[in-house]
């Protein structure tokens, strides 16, 4: 099956500069991978996501690329403030409709220091 | 509009009991999954539900993890003769079910189970 490998599992940064996340995936066949930002006590919430047909998308300060060969992918945070720290996890899955099983990294905390 | 809500919020159990673990998905949504999540870790897929069906159970760790979604709506998790090991937030995820597209699945905030 699918593994998910994400790093680094820390990561400090001062507010203003760039943050980098590093995912490896197994599974040639996944196709979707989100990612999700999760806050003590919260569930994960979606922030972006990427299909396997492109290989960067950007939202505003965040940006995913994919590497498709490589089987990686990163999150960009640029211009980090305060309010993105949290824990971030990427996923990947394989299916198009039906069961998305969502399999997860380990997840990296990050810290923006003020 | 509300989210997906999961009751209790907290759980503590002792070793040995039965614990249900409630979720109220996004109205209209047909897709449910469950998810635990191990302190430190990221989620692991248990089950998934399209409507009332278990349409793939496979991530249930063994015959004391059972669940069920009677009218497509809310579900419910049990876990029979709790041990320490079962310990974790428990999450429930909702998503539309478009089978052209990749349907976002939306968390709910969990669950904290605790087996003393």
């Amino acid at each position: 099956g699918e593994n998910v490998e994400q790093h680094p599992s820390t990561l400090s940064v001062q507010e203003g500069d760039s943050a980098v996340i590093k995912c490896t995936y197994s599974d040639s066949a996944s196709n979707y991978f989100p990612w999700y930002k999760q806050e003590l006590g919260k569930g994960p919430q979606l922030i972006i996501d990427i299909r396997s047909n492109v290989g960067e998308k950007k939202d505003q300060r965040i940006a995913v690329t994919l590497n498709k060969t490589a089987k990686h992918f990163s999150l960009h945070i640029t211009e980090t403030q305060p309010e993105d720290s949290a824990v971030y996890f990427c996923a990947a899955t394989r299916r198009l409709g039906g069961a998305q099983k969502l399999v997860f990294g380990q997840g990296t905390r990050l810290t923006i220091n003020p | 509009g509300a989210g997906v809500s999961q009751t209790p919020s907290n759980k503590v159990t002792e070793k040995g009991k039965y614990v249900e673990l409630r979720c109220d998905p996004i109205s209209g949504h047909t897709a449910l999954y469950w998810y635990r999540q191990s302190l430190g870790q990221g989620p692991e897929f248990l089950i998934y539900f399209q409507g009332t069906g278990a349409a793939d159970d496979s991530g249930l760790p063994n015959d004391r993890f059972f669940a069920v979604r009677p009218e497509g709506s809310v579900s419910t998790l049990k876990i029979q003769r709790t041990e320490r090991g079962d310990s974790a937030v428990y999450l429930c995820a909702s998503s539309d079910q478009d089978r052209r597209s990749y349907n976002e699945q939306f968390f709910g905030p969990g669950t904290r189970l605790t087996v003393l």
